[in-house]
């Protein structure tokens, strides 16, 4: 399965657009992009997918690269509630949706 | 809507105990189910799935087992509980492209 490589933690200020990076350089064709976020002590949240093109919606944008290997979720202003961690996860097209989560990265919002 | 109900919230059970947590979910069919574990401070593992009534896929051997008696019924069983079944016990279910979670069981075997 392709890997996705994020970092641990990342911090932002309160009202702050945030950039949460993933890498997946082994990515191939078929591999969606998808990112889960995870409050605590909640079950996981889809935020936003996307193949090839940028994608936006109310929660967030998902920037991804031309050659596909990274993608980058924007949260365009940070609150206190978007503290979770962060999944960027490749989800085969013939996986029958399943999910293989990785580490994520945690995110901090300070007030 | 669709809604996925997942229970109990909380649960502590003895070593050597058996276990039954139940997920249903309502307004949708033939979905795609799924139980995940997360153990404390760590990242979901994923358990089972399953893509149709009685048909189970392992990902992780272990002494639990899963169970799909009706098409909206997941079913997460194990005989004897060992201190590291202890975990965060997380239902979903797909249909095409996104994943619901349920609001999870936390279980404590002491």
């Amino acid at each position: 399965d392709a890997k996705t490589t994020q970092p641990n933690s990342m911090e932002s200020n309160e009202e702050e657009p945030v950039h949460l990076p993933c890498n997946h350089s082994t990515i191939s064709g078929t591999d969606y992009i998808h990112w889960y976020r995870q409050l605590p002590s909640q079950g996981p949240e889809y935020v936003i997918h996307g193949l090839t093109s940028n994608v936006n919606n109310r929660m967030a944008s998902l920037a991804i690269a031309e050659d596909r290997k990274s993608s980058t979720l924007i949260l365009h202003r940070a609150t206190l509630r978007d503290a979770a961690v962060y999944y960027c996860i490749l989800r085969p097209a013939n996986a029958g949706n399943m999910l293989t989560f990785g580490g994520g990265t945690r995110l901090m919002v300070k007030p | 809507s669709q809604t996925i109900h997942q229970w109990p919230a909380t649960l502590v059970q003895p070593v050597g105990s058996p276990l039954s947590l139940e997920c249903t979910v309502e307004g949708t069919s033939n979905p795609n189910l799924y139980w995940y574990r997360q153990a404390a401070g760590r990242g979901l593992q994923l358990l089972f799935y399953s893509v149709g009534i009685g048909q189970i896929s392992s990902e992780v051997p272990q002494n639990l087992s899963a169970s799909r008696p009706q098409d909206r019924q997941f079913i997460l069983s194990s005989k004897k509980l060992l201190l590291s079944d202890s975990g965060f016990y997380l239902c979903a279910w797909s249909l095409r492209t996104r994943a619901f979670f349920g609001q999870g069981t936390r279980l404590t075997v002491v």
